[in-house]
């Protein structure tokens, strides 16, 4: 079964720091990456994606995320964050079935940043 | 355009009664997914839609849950005899397709809290 590891439940940081939020999966077969953001009483908003081709793959708000296949993971980093990027944060994966595709979530990271 | 909405946004009810909680997905997305999110973690599947049909509901935790979608838009998730446990935040998604490379869109969710 899949599954998906998000190492830190919260990450702390001060504005205009980097950061990276890690992410580990576990599948036997191929997957597709992607993480979403939860702003506070907001839905989920999708980040970005890896589907195939270049394994840096960038999203919105200045975040990107590299795709690692030995490594099974899929950190998601920026190099500068601003207070509005406090928010929770979430690795999925979606896991072709017969009919169509549901995502498997990790329990997210609280990302919290101070001036 | 409008985003997947969710009503209600808050629902309160006592053990043993029964809820509906509505999804109106993007205008024009055949896939509604319906996911379950309690305190401290990540979303799980419960069931998705392509058009009318339930293609599936492996997600589903017991008989007492039941989701329909009877025209292919407006989806209701029916939980019957609820139970504290199934105190959580109700979250819809819909995508274009079921393509697994397909965005799926998050509505802000409901939360039912049973007493």
């Amino acid at each position: 079964a899949q599954s998906v590891t998000q190492l830190d439940s919260q990450v702390p940081v001060f504005e205009e720091a980097p950061v990276e939020l890690r992410c580990n999966y576990s599948s036997s077969v191929s997957v597709y990456l992607f993480w979403y953001v939860q702003y506070p009483n907001q839905g989920l908003q999708l980040l970005l994606k890896y589907l195939s081709g270049s394994t840096l793959v960038k999203g919105i708000n200045g975040f990107e995320a590299e795709f690692n296949k030995s490594q099974t993971s899929f950190h998601l980093r920026k190099p500068s964050v601003h207070i509005s990027d406090t928010a929770e944060y979430f690795c999925a994966v979606s896991v072709p079935n017969q009919a169509g595709t549901a995502l498997i979530f990790g329990k997210g990271t609280t990302l919290s940043v101070s001036s | 355009g409008a985003g997947v909405s969710q009503t209600p946004s808050n629902k309160v009810t006592e053990k043993g009664k029964y809820v509906e909680l509505r999804c109106d997905p993007i205008s024009g997305h055949t896939a509604l997914y319906w996911y379950r999110q309690s305190l401290g973690q990540g979303p799980e599947f419960l069931i998705y839609f392509q058009g009318t049909g339930a293609a599936d509901d492996s997600g589903l935790p017991n008989d007492r849950f039941f989701a329909v979608r009877p025209e292919g838009s407006v989806s209701t998730l029916k939980i019957q005899r609820t139970e504290r446990g199934d105190s959580a935040v109700y979250l819809c998604a819909s995508s274009l397709t079921t393509g697994l490379t397909d965005t799926q869109y998050f509505g802000p969710g409901t939360r039912l809290t049973v007493l």
